[in-house]
């Protein structure tokens, strides 16, 4: 079935370092992945995104890699900062549809 | 602010109450859609608007779910004889057109305790 999925629940790094997060898509028709930061007590919010035909694009201080032949997507933070403390999501959808699929999340957790 | 915008933020309710929560998209976004989060897990897909139609409901949305958009502008989401596992956070979020791949724009969400 179609399902979003992440590899670490959680993930602890020192203030200044970068950090990865990744998640494994099986919907072999998704065509447009997107990663969002929650904050508690707030909804998703929209760090970057990527279309299939793309496999890596950059942002301010993140960065996305999407590698389709194995359907993993990465987030790489550069520079993790206290800020950065979230929960964070992919998400996944495809062309025609209008479901976005979000996977269980992944906890970064920053250590000053 | 010119973001989604919900009310209430939290709501708390006895079982068996009916509850109603509402939606301001952003103005220009033509498409709408209500999710629903419980601790620990990703937004969950319930329905999906365009402009007034309701194109699409989970499976996720039983009988007692019901949800509108009567102008194609806010949106209202209603539980009628609320169950404790109603309890959960319900967002909302809105988009200008799904052909450009544009990301969905969250509200902040009423949390809903239903005791």
């Amino acid at each position: 079935g179609e399902s979003v999925g992440l590899h670490l629940p959680t993930l602890s790094v020192q203030e200044g370092d970068n950090s990865i997060i990744n998640c494994a898509y099986s919907n072999s028709a998704s065509d447009y992945f997107i990663w969002y930061k929650q904050e508690s007590g707030k909804g998703p919010q929209f760090i970057i995104d990527i279309r299939s035909n793309m496999d890596k694009r950059q942002g301010q201080r993140v960065t996305v890699l999407l590698n389709k032949t194995v359907k993993h997507l990465s987030l790489q933070i550069a520079a993790t900062q206290p800020g950065d403390s979230a929960v964070y999501f992919c998400a996944e959808r495809w062309t025609g549809g209008f479901k976005t699929i979000f996977g269980a999340g992944t906890r970064l957790f920053v250590k000053a | 602010d010119t973001g989604v915008s919900q009310n209430p933020r939290h709501k708390i309710t006895k079982r068996g109450q009916n509850v109603t929560f509402r939606c301001d998209p952003i103005s220009e976004h033509n498409r709408l859609y209500w999710y629903r989060q419980t601790l620990g897990q990703g937004p969950e897909f319930l329905t999906y608007f365009q402009n007034e139609a309701q194109l699409e409901k989970s499976r996720l949305l039983s009988d007692r779910f019901s949800a509108e958009r009567p102008k194609g502008s806010f949106s209202t989401l209603e539980i009628q004889r609320t169950e404790q596992g109603d309890s959960a956070m319900y967002l909302c979020a809105s988009s200008p057109r799904q052909e450009s791949n544009s990301p969905l724009h969250f509200g902040n969400g009423t949390r809903l305790t239903v005791t």
